[in-house]
C-alpha cells in the first residue's frame, strides 16, 4: 500500500467553511498527487507535488490549493467549501523507478 | 489534454463469461496502467504494460497494450464474483517533464452474477 495514510477519512462539512485533507507517507517519496473522483469521471488530477515546497496544477485545480512542508506529508485545502466540490478524494506516490502510483484509502467529502 | 475512453460503462455477466474492457486514445502513451477498485478503498494497480504490442497475464487476467501505444484491453476469462469492481484505465503521457502524471479513463463497473 506504499504506506499511505489519509485524514479524516469522512467529513461532513457546510458550504463556506475552510477544510483541509491530509496525506501522510512513510516511504519518503517525492512525487505525490491528489485526486477527485466522481461518477463517470474516472480519476481526476487537482494538484501534485514533485519535491518539499514544489507543486502545480492539474486539470481541476480551481477552489483547491496545497501544500508540502515536508516529504511525508502533502495536504489538500477548500478555502471555502462548495456543494460541487462533494467528492471522494484520493492521494497518490509515485514509485519512481517503476513509475507506477499508489493510492491512499480515500476521504469522503460532503459539502451541505 | 490527452483523453482515455474506456468501454464499456458498465458490464453485468453472469459467473463463467468471458469480458473484455476497452480503452482507447488519440494520444500515445509512454506506459498504460490498470486498476480495480472495490468500494470504499482507493484503486489497487493490477499491471503497468509498456512496450507497444505487450501482452501480459495475470491468473485468468489478460493485458494488452497497443502496437502504437494508444490503447489497451483488459480481458478476463470465466468471471468469477469476486472480480466485481471498478476497473480502470491510466495512462503515463510521454514526452517532456511529465511528472508521472496519470491520464484516467471514466472506468468500468463490472458486476459478476453467482
Amino acid at each position: 500500500d506504499a504506506g499511505i495514510t489519509q485524514s479524516p477519512r469522512h467529513k461532513v462539512t457546510e458550504t463556506g467553511t475552510p477544510v483541509t485533507l491530509r496525506c501522510h507517507q512513510t516511504e519518503n517519496h517525492r512525487y505525490m498527487y491528489w485526486y477527485r473522483q466522481d461518477p463517470g469521471h474516472g480519476l481526476r488530477l487537482i494538484h501534485y507535488s514533485y519535491g518539499v515546497k514544489d507543486t502545480d496544477k492539474g486539470e481541476v485545480s480551481d477552489g483547491y490549493s496545497v501544500s508540502r512542508s515536508k516529504t511525508e506529508d502533502f495536504l489538500l485545502t477548500l478555502e471555502s467549501a462548495t456543494s460541487s466540490q462533494t467528492s471522494v478524494y484520493f492521494c497518490a506516490v509515485l514509485v519512481r523507478g517503476a513509475y507506477e502510483q499508489y493510492f491512499g484509502p480515500g476521504t469522503r467529502l460532503t459539502v451541505t | 489534454t490527452q483523453l482515455l475512453e474506456q468501454s464499456p460503462q458498465f458490464l453485468s455477466i453472469q459467473e463463467g463469461e468471458n469480458l473484455t474492457v476497452y480503452c482507447n486514445s488519440s494520444s500515445v502513451f509512454s506506459s498504460l496502467q490498470w486498476y480495480r477498485q472495490e468500494p470504499g478503498e482507493g484503486p489497487v494497480l493490477l499491471v503497468t504494460v509498456v512496450t507497444g504490442g505487450e501482452v501480459k497475464k495475470l491468473k485468468r487476467l489478460t493485458f494488452q497494450f497497443g502496437d502504437a501505444r494508444k490503447d489497451s484491453s483488459l480481458h478476463i476469462t470465466a468471471a468469477q464474483p469476486g472480480d466485481t469492481g471498478l476497473y480502470l484505465c491510466a495512462g503515463r503521457n510521454a514526452g517532456g517533464t511529465s511528472y508521472g502524471k496519470l491520464t484516467f479513463g471514466q472506468g468500468t463497473i463490472l458486476t459478476v452474477h453467482p
